[in-house]
């Protein structure tokens, strides 16, 4: 069965101080692991995908990496617009495409 | 104009009620999906869907039924809602080139049931 875990569930920040947020998943032909964005009340915000281990994205303070067992979603210099909860979710061939999501990582970056 | 569209965005109901929960998208995608999300569970899927003539179910598919109307359109419904159906529901769209690129989310209906 498809696992994903996020860790730590909740992390606060002081204003420019860099974190790195964790995802490890167990899945059977990893197809794709989905970075996602939300804030309150509000639907998730596509941020990264990252297809095979050793892969690298980037977007502007956060910088995704992904091995064969993990994620790291890497946030450097933060501010306060950071908050919110970050997604991470895998896809495989077997689940039709759709995504399994893990719990969430709730951040507070404070000024 | 956003590209998925929900409605109702809130609605509180009764142990009971038929409910229909609208998804339209203007993005062309062939694939739509619908969520629940739970505090404390994350996101879980319920139904996805294709195209027009090809729906599945998703992990947590009791309880609710869909119907897709046309390629913009995916609607879900709970037949008889009770109270731990209570929950904020997403639908979803990708386009159709072997699965492999993001979905975009709606905004969500918060749905409350009594």
């Amino acid at each position: 069965e498809d696992q994903v875990t996020q860790s730590p569930e909740a992390l606060r920040l002081q204003e420019g101080e860099s974190s790195s947020l964790n995802c490890s998943y167990t899945v059977s032909g990893l197809r794709g692991l989905f970075w996602y964005r939300q804030d309150p009340g509000k639907g998730p915000e596509f941020l990264f995908t990252l297809y095979s281990a050793g892969e690298e994205k980037e977007k502007e303070r956060l910088k995704a990496t992904l091995t064969k067992k993990e994620s790291f979603l890497h946030i450097t210099a933060p501010k306060p617009e950071d908050s919110a909860t970050y997604l991470c979710a895998v896809q495989a061939p077997h689940s039709g495409y759709a995504l399994n999501f893990g719990k969430g990582t709730s951040l507070l970056v404070t000024p | 104009d956003a590209d998925v569209t929900q409605t109702p965005r809130n609605r509180i109901t009764k142990t009971g009620k038929r409910i229909m929960l609208e998804c339209s998208q203007t993005k062309g995608h062939d694939r739509m999906y619908w969520y629940r999300q739970d505090p404390g569970l994350g996101l879980r899927l319920i139904y996805y869907s294709f195209d027009v003539k090809d729906i599945n179910k998703g992990e947590i598919s009791d309880g609710y039924s869909v119907s897709r109307q046309a390629q913009a359109k995916f609607s879900l419904s709970l037949e008889s809602a009770i109270p731990n159906q209570t929950a904020l529901y997403f639908c979803a769209t990708s386009e159709d080139e072997g699965g492999l690129n993001e979905q975009f989310f709606g905004p969500g209906t918060r749905l409350t049931v009594l």
